[in-house]
């Protein structure tokens, strides 16, 4: 099956900063690549997402890139505010699978230090 | 309010006593799944559901149970809890439109078995 694997585990970031989270996959066949930001207490949400016909993607401060060759996938968002800090998940899915058979990497915990 | 209710939030119980968290979705969603997340082991998906009396196992199902006999509704069961059950459990649905329409999660379930 597939095995998805994140890094770091957890990121501390002055205000402004960029942060990046990075994510490796190993099933080749996997064309659906969503990241997930869970606040504190909270439930997981879709912040952005990407299919494997497109490199890119952006949405305001955050982007999502895709190297298919390589099987790695990264979240960047740029000007970090406090209101950013959170666990975040990527996740992989095979071809025509979507949201049905994610798995999910172990999570980032980014810290947004004013 | 679109929304996944999960039932109860916090649940305190003992090893061997049956015990069914409640899922419910007013998104006509034909998509509902259960994840359990754990510290350092991110989310892992339990059972899904792709629609009525259809449900298939993900990737951690041993020691719970399911069933899907109406669309709004997908219950996990614990026929006889043990400690290592202990976790925050999510239900979540999604649209069936190839599977690429987010995840809805519920606001979770935090059991502890002792």
């Amino acid at each position: 099956g597939e095995n998805v694997e994140q890094h770091p585990s957890t990121l501390s970031v002055q205000e402004g900063d960029s942060a990046v989270i990075k994510c490796t996959y190993s099933d080749s066949a996997s064309n659906y690549f969503p990241w997930y930001k869970q606040e504190l207490g909270k439930r997981p949400q879709l912040i952005i997402d990407i299919r494997s016909n497109v490199g890119e993607k952006k949405d305001q401060r955050i982007a999502v890139t895709l190297n298919k060759t390589a099987k790695h996938f990264s979240l960047h968002i740029t000007e970090t505010q406090p209101e950013d800090s959170a666990v975040y998940f990527c996740a992989a899915s095979p071809d025509g699978a979507g949201s049905y058979q994610l798995t999910f990497g172990k999570g980032t915990k980014l810290s947004v230090i004013p | 309010e679109a929304q996944v209710t999960q039932n109860p939030r916090y649940l305190i119980t003992v090893t061997g006593k049956k015990l069914t968290v409640t899922c419910s979705q007013n998104m006509n969603h034909e998509y509902m799944s259960w994840y359990r997340q754990d510290p350092g082991l991110g989310l892992r998906q339990i059972y899904y559901s792709m629609n009525v009396e259809v449900t298939d196992k993900g990737d951690v199902p041993e020691g719970y149970k399911v069933s899907r006999k109406e669309k709004r509704n997908f219950p996990l069961i614990l026929e006889s809890p043990s400690p290592n059950q202990t976790s925050l459990y999510f239900c979540a649905s999604s649209l069936r439109d190839r599977g690429y329409s987010p995840l809805h999660f519920g606001n979770g379930t935090r059991l502890t078995v002792t």
